[in-house]
């Protein structure tokens, strides 16, 4: 599996935009980088995935860069309850998830 | 709320002993993957079962074991538990198999060993 890294933690004020970064210089062609997080005492949820376009959805966007060596996760407007161990995974054909350690992203009023 | 339940929430065991865990996944999705997370860590890839057969293994010992049922729930089973069995174990269910479908992941049992 590629192996990414991420910062370990991050701060963010609330209601501005956290930026999350990773890194995953041997990512495939065809692996995707898959975005999780996890509230504590929670189980991981899913949060957004991309192979190389920017996406978006109503939790996030991503932004991987046009070598594919590394993406941002963007949070428009964080809230309190965004607070969690945030994942940055790269997934191929393949059934399993392969966690890090993630970046602890605290939310403060 | 992701439909993905697992018992028991929280379980107390002694070294040597035997444990069952218990995972129904979402409706519809017919592949179940277990994790382990020890405290301070990401989660960590044991197996997955899809129409009741085990496709997939992580790094895990025999003693580590499963089952699926026709209904697509799951049981986790470990045996002779040791103290760094400790840990949260997280059941996730997914649509299809080998592909590279969403998981959906439940709340977890956290297994405790004396």
């Amino acid at each position: 599996d590629a192996k990414t890294t991420q910062p370990p933690s991050m701060d963010c004020a609330e209601g501005r935009a956290a930026n999350l970064p990773c890194n995953h210089s041997t990512i495939s062609g065809n692996e995707y980088v898959y975005w999780y997080r996890q509230i504590h005492s929670q189980g991981p949820q899913y949060i957004i995935h991309g192979l190389k376009n920017n996406e978006t959805n109503e939790m996030a966007s991503l932004i991987i860069t046009e070598d594919r060596k590394s993406s941002t996760l963007i949070l428009p407007h964080a809230t309190l309850r965004d607070t969690a161990v945030y994942y940055c995974i790269v997934r191929g054909n393949d059934y399993k998830l392969s966690f890090g350690a993630g970046t602890t992203v605290t939310v403060r009023a | 709320e992701t439909g993905v339940t697992q018992s028991p929430t929280h379980l107390i065991k002694t070294r040597g002993q035997q444990v069952t865990l218990r995972c129904s996944s979402q409706s519809g999705h017919n592949t179940v993957s277990w994790y382990q997370q020890a405290l301070g860590q990401g989660p960590q890839f044991i197996f997955q079962y899809y129409r009741e057969e085990e496709n997939g293994r992580g790094n895990f010992p025999p003693r580590f074991s499963g089952l699926q049922f026709p209904n697509y729930s799951s049981e986790l089973n470990v045996n002779a538990l040791e103290l760094d069995d400790s840990a949260l174990y997280l059941c996730a269910s997914s649509l299809g198999g080998l592909n590279t479908g969403e998981l959906f992941f439940g709340e977890g049992s956290r297994l405790t060993v004396l």
